[in-house]
């Protein structure tokens, strides 16, 4: 069965350092997602891509996140200047449409230092 | 902003007991989908429900979706051990296009048998 796949599990990193955090959506769905989880707490929307552009975003993707879809399978989410507070799991999701279920990943535990 | 509230917080039973929980959304919903993680793990789709007043089973999970598409819940029947995790209730806004999946803070499920 099609999943979608992450990359790195745990990623650790430095204040102020970059970060890319990277996903490969099942190959037949146009909607990609990020989501992120602080320990304990519940799962947040960010942001959502549909045909090459953010199709929607929440009050947490701000100027230092962004996403790319740099070729046919890969989605991505760069943060710029990691803060203490993004330590987090980072989930992608995706979906064949936007009114179909989301599959999520394993997700990537952020941890920033 | 769209909020989703979920009750209880926690819920211990003892295997064979029954469980519900209880999600409502502060504004009318396209779809509400219910979601299972287990600790370390990731949210898994369990159902999407759609339609007002529509009830779906699976084995022994029984998920509603409330008349004014505002209000939704999971009510599992003998609960087993396997069903430990906690069971997230995740709501897309009822609007054009709307992606985001504002997740409930989730029920936490115990099971001692």
């Amino acid at each position: 069965e099609p999943e979608v796949t992450q990359t790195p599990s745990h990623q650790v990193t430095q204040m102020g350092q970059e970060v890319i955090l990277r996903c490969v959506p099942i190959s037949n769905h146009l909607y990609f997602y990020w989501y992120r989880q602080i320990l304990g707490q519940k799962v947040e929307f960010l942001v959502s891509f549909y045909n090459n552009e953010i199709s929607e975003k929440s009050e947490i993707f701000d100027d230092q996140f962004s996403v790319e879809r740099p070729d046919g399978s890969n989605f991505t989410l760069k943060i710029r200047s990691t803060k203490l507070e993004d330590s987090a799991m980072y989930f992608c999701a995706s979906s064949r449409d936007y009114r179909n279920e989301q599959f999520f990943g394993p997700g990537t535990r952020l941890t920033v230092l | 902003g769209q909020q989703v509230m979920q009750i209880p917080q926690y819920q211990h039973v003892q295997e064979g007991e029954d469980f519900t929980t209880y999600c409502n959304s502060s504004t009318t919903l396209s779809n509400i989908q219910w979601y299972k993680q287990r600790p370390g793990g990731h949210p898994v789709f369990l159902i999407q429900l759609v339609k007002s007043g529509e009830v779906k089973k699976q084995k022994r999970l029984t998920f509603q979706f409330g008349e004014a598409k505002k209000n939704s819940s999971l009510h599992i029947t003998a609960t087993q051990t396997t069903d430990v995790g906690t069971y997230f209730c995740a709501g897309t806004e009822y609007r054009q296009a709307g992606t985001a999946l504002i997740f409930g803070k989730g029920t936490t499920l115990s099971v001692s048998s």
